[in-house]
């Protein structure tokens, strides 16, 4: 089972934000990363560190992070964002978890 | 380009060995630094981390997991490979690798996953 909680599936207007939020205990000593999942398709990165993009992510994408709380925001979402989003975290030394993963349906 | 690409049947036999290996281009398996890594996906379910090896040759295995779960690497072939031996049908599942790069602590280049299916 999943030491990192992430929310329900969620719905967002197109052009609106969302955000969505990962828990665990270890977020309190670890940055949580985010991956985006579309159906059929392996997972990429989209955020890393504390609020770092790799190349080639929108800026719509952004991170936060307070106590054992991670989120995840995207300000305008898109169609094309409409996906899977998992949350990882280093659980403790050589050991990573995942998130349960949270739909999010752009309407 | 970093990429990733995993092989291996798509179908295994109960109580058989799964074996899949991930060749990797366009990065050093022998470099510090990073992980080099499995991760599977039951049908319709989310994210599990398998385990790693680090370019040293350490391996590290997911806790939760049986101790079934055997990660190996051929760095003059650029590869490295996942063994799970004794599957049941609950081994059924896209495998993926991945690098874990440790300075972000995240897996930022992904293989398209394979599908292997666990039936008799």
């Amino acid at each position: 089972s999943s030491e990192l909680t992430q929310d329900p599936p969620v719905s967002v207007a197109l052009g609106q934000t969302v955000r969505i939020t990962c828990q665990g205990d270890s977020l309190r000593y670890y940055f949580a990363s985010w991956y985006q999942q579309k159906p059929g398709q392996a997972p990429i990165l989209v955020i890393y560190g504390k609020t770092s993009r790799p190349s080639g992510i929108p800026d719509r994408f952004s991170a936060s992070s307070s106590g054992n709380t991670a989120s995840l925001t995207i300000t305008g979402a898109q169609a094309e964002d409409e996906a899977d989003y998992y949350c990882s975290c280093r659980e403790t030394t050589n050991h990573e978890v995942f998130g349960g993963g949270t739909r999010v349906t752009v309407l | 380009q970093v990429q990733l690409q995993e092989s291996g049947p798509g179908l295994v036999k109960p109580s058989q060995t799964l074996s899949l290996t991930c060749t990797v281009s366009g990065a050093s398996i022998s470099s510090p630094g990073y992980y080099w890594s499995w991760i599977r996906q039951h049908p319709g379910k989310g994210l599990e981390w398998i385990g790693y090896m680090y370019y040293s040759g350490s391996a590290y295995y997911n806790p939760s997991l049986e101790s079934r779960f055997f990660i190996s690497v051929d760095t003059p072939r650029s590869q490295f490979s996942l063994k799970v031996t004794s599957v049941t049908a609950a081994d059924t599942a896209v495998y993926y690798c991945a690098r874990l790069r440790s300075g972000w602590y995240a897996f930022d280049y992904w293989g398209q996953g394979a599908l292997v299916s666990v039936s008799s």
